[in-house]
């Protein structure tokens, strides 16, 4: 099956730095990438849905200017998590679906803790 | 029912038993329901999409069924083994949108 990536798995930040995560989708070109998030003994929510080379469309919300997303090829988007705050914490995944629309496809996330 | 509800939120069961799980959505502009197979660390597996009421998907000793008119779904697992132990999610997509509207999920775990 498809296969999308994560990077980091895991990262641990002061407050007020940015944090970039990185999603790839390694076997396939994926013309549009969601950002979820899930906080503890949440569900998994949309943040963002990027479509490769435009603007990324933000669920009502979430912060446009505090989470930057650039989809700028076909195989990688990037969530940056700018001046990160302890209420950032949490577990961030990305999925990514192909040309011909259908089934998404998830990383394996990216656990962000804001000391 | 305005949000996806997943029960139980965890269930522990006996290798060998059988099991099942609900899912309820609003099933008003209904698209599709998705079930994900989640092992800690790993990235959700797609385990099943189904769309039309009455829609009954297999995989091994895993099956689902769709009820779109009352909005909700099952998740059955026969025979459970440990490999089974996972967190389950069931998302819901509406219009055409494919954005998924997902449950919490539930916590199986089987023990030896």
């Amino acid at each position: 099956g498809a296969v999308v990536s994560q990077h980091p798995s895991w990262v641990i930040c002061k407050s007020g730095t940015s944090v970039k995560i990185e999603c790839r989708s390694l076997d396939f070109q994926a013309t549009t990438m969601f950002w979820y998030r899930q906080f503890p003994k949440q569900s998994l929510m949309l943040m963002a849905t990027s479509n490769e080379g435009s603007k990324a469309t933000y669920e009502q919300g979430v912060e446009k200017d505090k989470f930057l997303i650039n989809h700028a090829s076909l195989t990688l988007s990037t969530l940056t998590v700018t001046s990160a705050h302890p209420e950032d914490s949490s577990f961030y995944i990305c999925s990514a679906r192909n040309r011909g629309g259908g089934e998404q496809f998830f990383g394996p996330g990216t656990r962000l803790t804001v000391l | 029912i305005l949000n996806v509800e997943q029960s139980p939120q965890s269930l522990h069961v006996q290798e060998g038993d059988s099991t099942n799980f609900t899912c309820s959505f609003p099933s008003s502009n209904f698209y599709a329901l998705h079930w994900y197979r989640w092992e800690t660390a790993k990235s959700p597996e797609a385990l099943f999409v189904m769309t039309l009421n009455g829609d009954e998907k297999k995989k091994g000793r895993i099956s689902a069924t769709l009820n779109t008119k009352e909005g909700y779904s099952y998740l059955y697992i026969k025979g459970s083994q440990p490999e089974d132990s996972a967190t389950y999610l069931c998302a819901r997509s509406g219009g055409s949108n494919y954005k998924l509207t997902f449950g919490k999920g539930t916590l199986l775990t089987v023990n030896p």
